[in-house]
């Protein structure tokens, strides 16, 4: 199976600032999604990261707000701009090697934003 | 939308007890998966059902699928404090994305 490294592992952020996730796989891989966990909750998917396009986001979720990128088939990063204290959470890499497969996930970015 | 609803929510027992997790849903799906997540990392996958009534047992987890494929459920026998974790079932959708449950957050005592 895919081996995921997502960082940074956690951050504290001020209101108003911008963080950039970085996930990193390694291996080449079909599909890689963004999703957003609270503690000990459900995972509410952000993204499906497209390799050499523009994201395609679900409902909820812009562009603007949480730029994606994905340059090649083993990378993608993440933005979460313009934070508030509401984007607190986890954020988690994953991926699939097709559609039928299964997901495997990062470690995931705790974030904390004051 | 596809919505899984897991029950129960919150779960803590003793060492060596028996539970079941369940993972309902009014839409059918093509596979379901179950993850275990502790604090700190990713979901790992457990375990994947594709077919309707299919049963699988992984250790002391059995996994059984419903006959109509919208429904799951996890039982654990004999629990141990390393089952603590929280548990995901997650139904497979369109385009390779899932669909997650509520989760079911287990504590075992020693």
């Amino acid at each position: 199976s895919a081996v995921i490294s997502q960082k940074p592992s956690r951050d504290i952020c001020q209101r108003g600032t911008s963080l950039t996730i970085q996930c990193q796989v390694d291996s080449q891989v079909t599909m890689m999604f963004w999703y957003r966990q609270q503690p000990g909750q459900s995972l509410t998917l952000i993204a499906t990261a497209n390799q050499g396009s523009e994201a395609t986001y679900e409902s909820g979720f812009v562009i603007d707000k949480f730029p994606i990128s994905r340059p090649n088939l083993t990378f993608s990063t993440l933005t979460v701009s313009n934070m508030s204290p509401e984007d607190s959470s986890i954020y988690l890499c994953s991926v699939a090697t097709s559609r039928d497969s299964p997901l495997h996930f990062g470690n995931g970015t705790r974030l904390t934003v004051t | 939308t596809q919505l899984l609803e897991q029950s129960p929510q919150f779960l803590s027992i003793q060492e060596g007890e028996n539970l079941t997790v369940y993972c309902n849903s009014s839409s059918v799906f093509s596979s379901l998966q179950w993850y275990r997540q502790e604090p700190g990392e990713g979901p790992v996958l457990l375990v994947t059902v594709v077919t309707g009534g299919e049963v699988k047992k992984l250790k002391r987890l059995t996994f059984q699928f419903g006959d109509a494929r919208k429904d799951s459920s996890l039982h654990i026998t004999a629990a141990q404090p390393g089952d603590t974790g929280l548990y995901l079932c997650a139904g497979a959708g369109n385009a390779g994305k899932s669909t997650f449950g509520d989760g079911t957050t287990l504590t075992v005592k020693p």
